[in-house]
């Protein structure tokens, strides 16, 4: 069973903060990697992915992939309390097969 | 507009009575999946399909039905729903190729008593 594991937190951060989020994976195998934001009661919604080691950053979200490690990060610079939600993180093994396994998610809390 | 929808949203149901989650998406995607959301759990998928009369199991697929008959609709199916699968239900699709623009339906809230 491959598995995906996440802090469930929740994490608490100040406003204006880095808030980091961590997530490690156990298919070594595996090519593409996301994290979706989900607000109670919403649906999730994707706002990084990355393929490559290394860092891809977008806006004030990075996120950090280290296949040797089987580690997967998301960094969320200049916090703000509309970052408050559950973070998911995902994995596929396959290209296109979009056999997504999730991890059980991280709450995040900014406190202003 | 682009968009997934599931229908109900909401359903309270007993034990044993089917029941039928429909999903359907205007986008042309070739791929469609269902997810259950359960608390500490994350997401799990429980059956997807890459195209018409394509359709696979996921992680947790027991107690569950799919048929993909055309290409906009992926319902679900219950056929004899049991308490543990009260949950929230996901439907989402993409293009094959496309799976950093997977777009996710509302949500289904199913209760069985």
């Amino acid at each position: 069973q491959k598995e995906v594991e996440q802090n469930s937190g929740p994490l608490s951060v100040p406003e204006g903060a880095i808030a980091s989020l961590n997530c490690t994976y156990s298919d070594r195998g595996s090519q593409s990697f996301f994290w979706y934001r989900q607000y109670s009661g919403k649906s999730p919604e994707l706002i990084m992915f990355i393929y490559s080691n290394g860092d891809k950053e977008d806006g004030r979200f990075t996120a950090q992939l280290n296949k040797a490690s089987q580690y997967v990060s998301l960094l969320i610079r200049d916090s703000q309390p509309s970052d408050s939600a559950t973070y998911l993180c995902a994995v596929n093994g396959g290209q296109g097969a979009q056999k997504l396994v999730f991890g059980q998610g991280t709450r995040l809390t900014i406190n202003p | 507009e682009a968009q997934v929808t599931q229908n109900p949203r909401y359903l309270i149901t007993v034990t044993g009575k089917k029941l039928t989650v429909t999903c359907s998406q205007n986008m042309n995607h070739e791929y469609m999946s269902w997810y259950r959301q359960d608390p500490g759990l994350g997401l799990r998928q429980i059956y997807y399909s890459m195209n018409v009369e394509v359709t696979d199991k996921g992680d947790v697929p027991e107690g569950y039905k799919v048929s993909r008959k055309e290409k906009r609709n992926f319902p679900l199916i219950l056929e004899s729903p049991s308490p543990n699968q009260t949950s929230l239900y996901f439907c989402a699709s993409s293009f094959w190729d496309r799976e950093d623009e997977q777009f996710f339906g509302p949500g289904t809230r199913l209760t069985v008593l």
